[in-house]
């Protein structure tokens, strides 16, 4: 596709069960970005990939947040033993490269995670 | 600490020029001043940026006052559509800070 194709676009999960998000960035874009969206509050940066380098994780709230990427293609973020806290829309970002680079990024549509 | 500023909400007229101000006092001589805006239950769409000279696509303006310290950016002619949070990030364009949002401005169009 020509754009940051997330999925699913809505999930709802009960209290204590792990979920896994997908992210599938544009072809041929190194980087990658995830955020996480509470209702009515701002985009908070969770984790950042680029290329094979070491991921830089210093956004991930807690033990359970952790995501993966192969290469640099898709990437899933999982959430182990889901709060309700942890409900929010969980968008995915990815750009052409890193380095001093006046790029820009392209988001996906997110999910929308619900726990219950 | 917030690289930028911005105020919380802004109203315009349906046709009228959109002017949102930013001001990024202590940006440095290599971070560009990025826009971003987010329609509601959209995920966030890049607007434009700039260095130091204005800039000017399809979607808007960007002009940066010669100090860098300051820029506005201008939508020509609003339209009900372009109701959103429109985000000023001020970045070297790249890396794990390369995005970092602050809280933005609520415009909204009126009729």
């Amino acid at each position: 596709g020509a754009g940051v194709s997330q999925s699913p676009s809505n999930k709802v999960t009960e209290k204590g069960k792990d979920v896994e998000l997908r992210c599938d960035p544009i072809s041929g874009h190194t980087a990658l970005y995830w955020y996480r969206q509470r209702l009515g509050q701002g985009l908070e940066f969770l984790i950042y990939f680029q290329g094979n380098s070491a991921p830089d994780k210093s956004g991930l709230p807690s033990d359970r947040f952790s995501a993966e990427r192969t290469g640099e293609s898709v990437s899933t973020l999982t959430i182990q033993r889901t709060q309700q806290e942890d409900s929010a829309v969980y968008l995915c970002a990815s750009s052409l490269g890193d380095l001093i680079m006046n790029t820009e990024a392209f988001f996906g549509q997110g999910t929308r995670l619900t726990v219950v | 600490d917030a690289k930028t500023t911005q105020p919380p909400s802004m109203d315009c007229a349906e046709g009228r020029a959109a002017n949102l101000p930013c001001n990024h006092s202590t940006i440095s001589g290599n971070e560009y001043v990025y826009w971003y805006r987010q329609i509601h239950s959209q995920g966030p769409q890049y607007i434009i940026h700039g260095l130091k000279n204005n800039e000017t696509n399809e979607m808007a303006s960007l002009i940066i006052t010669e100090d860098r310290k300051s820029s506005t950016l201008i939508l020509p002619h609003a339209t009900l559509r372009d109701t959103a949070v429109y985000y000023c990030i001020v970045s070297l364009g790249g890396g794990a800070d390369g995005l970092t949002f602050g809280k933005g401005t609520h415009l909204i169009i009126q009729p």
